[in-house]
């Protein structure tokens, strides 16, 4: 079967750096995307890797090592807005969208 | 980036009544068109997958004859729930993608069915 696992929630402290990962088991793989989501709003695009290696954004950068099927999203100087879940998604050999979870972070001051 | 739309962002309507959710791609042509619904407290779920010109591909457990799409042209996705119960109320989003590009999300529309 299809599986992606991210953690379900994480903590850290306003200013700090964190890292969510997201492992993936699926029929193909054509790219991976991280999504950034607050709570009652749709999830906003943030990254896509379909090769190996970093891509960084800002403050957000996004790793994918497709040979362990694993990827990473890194936040740096986190701020408060930082807070909402993050989901991680495969797009498979169909080109359907595999979703993990998502990770809920949250930040403290 | 390249911009979806979603209409309506909310909408009320009485049991037993169809309500009809349009997408849009408004500056690129959205080859596929995706359809989900968040439960509460949870992530996504992926109900349907159009193409355009073609029928939508349903994930299992999804009643195709209650959530009727329809992806009739490259900018517009529509997706109707027919006979609404309480229990269709929730959140639903679409995204759609040219070819192999990321996929853009619409605002989404928050249904409450009374």
């Amino acid at each position: 079967g299809q599986n992606i696992d991210q953690p379900t929630e994480m903590t850290a402290t306003e200013g700090a750096i964190v890292q969510i990962n997201c492992t993936y088991q699926t029929s193909g793989f054509n790219g991976l995307f991280w999504y950034q989501q607050h709570a009652g709003e749709a999830p906003t695009f943030l990254s896509y890797n379909v090769l190996d290696g970093l891509e960084e954004k800002g403050r957000f950068s996004s790793f994918l090592s497709r040979s362990k099927g694993y990827s990473y999203l890194l936040l740096k100087e986190l701020q408060m807005k930082d807070s909402a879940s993050y989901l991680c998604a495969v797009l498979d050999s169909n080109y359907q969208l595999i979703w993990g979870a998502g990770t809920k972070l949250i930040i403290k001051p | 980036g390249a911009v979806v739309s979603q209409h309506p962002s909310w909408v009320i309507c009485k049991s037993g009544t169809s309500v009809k959710i349009e997408c849009r791609s408004l500056d690129f042509q959205a080859t596929t068109m995706f359809w989900y619904r968040q439960f509460p407290k949870q992530s996504l779920m992926l109900m349907a997958t159009s193409n355009e010109g073609s029928k939508a591909t349903y994930e299992q457990g999804v009643e195709k004859d209650k959530f009727l799409i329809n992806h009739a042209s490259l900018t517009l996705s529509t997706l109707t729930v027919t006979s609404a119960h309480p229990e269709d109320s929730s959140f639903y989003i679409c995204s759609a993608r040219a070819g192999d590009s990321s996929a853009f999300f619409g605002q989404g529309t928050r249904l409450t069915v009374v």
